[in-house]
């Protein structure tokens, strides 16, 4: 069964910074992983999916990378609105979530 | 614009079946081959699928769920719905309906989310 880490679980971060938040699969799922955005009270939105792609309407500063095992998402400069919990998801098989890392502010 | 809505009893009693509906608005379920999906999450913890359905109602489940659940269709209103037996307080959780970003297999990522419902064990 594949399961899915991402690190770090919480990542203080100043406004205008870079921010990498990591997720690791424990086999390989080539290029089968989304990255969600999600805000307190609200559903998760998708952000990347085949690990790179950004989803409709997500701002360039976003960008996803890796394949096989390792994959990082990185938003290039923090903006207020980008305060929140980030989740990975594997879909190589069933769809299973990491563990989500929480991006506030420092 | 496709809308999901889930609807059901906020509290349920231990041992007894939660029962949940998804409404489709804005879009038919059958179009598009789609895998309907329900995810959980529980209060301050991360996201669970659940398990997905098919407008012709194919099924697949979580495996760690699969003898507790059941998911079906309803074409007729626009509607699938989730019925998960023998439920404990570990079953409370945030409960949403979602639809994958293409269709043909529960192997997607969803990119249309209801707004999801609270649902208590107790």
């Amino acid at each position: 069964e594949i399961v899915m880490t991402q690190s770090p679980a919480t990542l203080s971060v100043s406004p205008g910074e870079r921010a990498t938040l990591s997720c690791r699969a424990s086999q390989s799922i080539s290029s089968y992983l989304a990255w969600y955005q999600q805000k307190p009270g609200q559903a998760p939105r998708l952000l990347i999916y085949g690990a790179s792609t950004r989803a409709t309407g997500i701002p360039a500063r976003f960008s996803g990378s890796g394949s096989g095992t390792d994959f990082t998402l990185t938003i290039s400069s923090l903006q207020s609105e980008d305060f929140a919990v980030y989740y990975c998801q594997q879909y190589n098989s069933w769809p299973l979530f990491g563990g989500g890392t929480k991006v506030e502010i420092k | 614009q496709l809308q999901l809505q889930e609807s059901g009893p906020g509290l349920v009693k231990p041992s007894e079946t939660l029962s949940l509906t998804c409404t489709v608005s804005g879009g038919s379920i059958s179009s598009g081959s789609y895998y309907w999906g329900w995810i959980r999450q529980p209060p301050g913890k991360g996201l669970e699928w659940i398990g997905s359905i098919s407008y012709s109602g194919r099924t697949n489940y979580n495996p760690s769920l699969k003898s507790r659940v059941t998911i079906s269709v309803d074409t007729s209103k626009n509607q699938f719905s989730l019925k998960l037996s023998s439920v404990t307080a570990a079953d409370t959780a945030v409960y949403s309906c979602a639809r994958p970003t293409a269709g043909g297999t529960i192997s997607r990522p969803f990119d249309v989310w209801g707004q999801g419902t609270m649902v208590t064990v107790s």
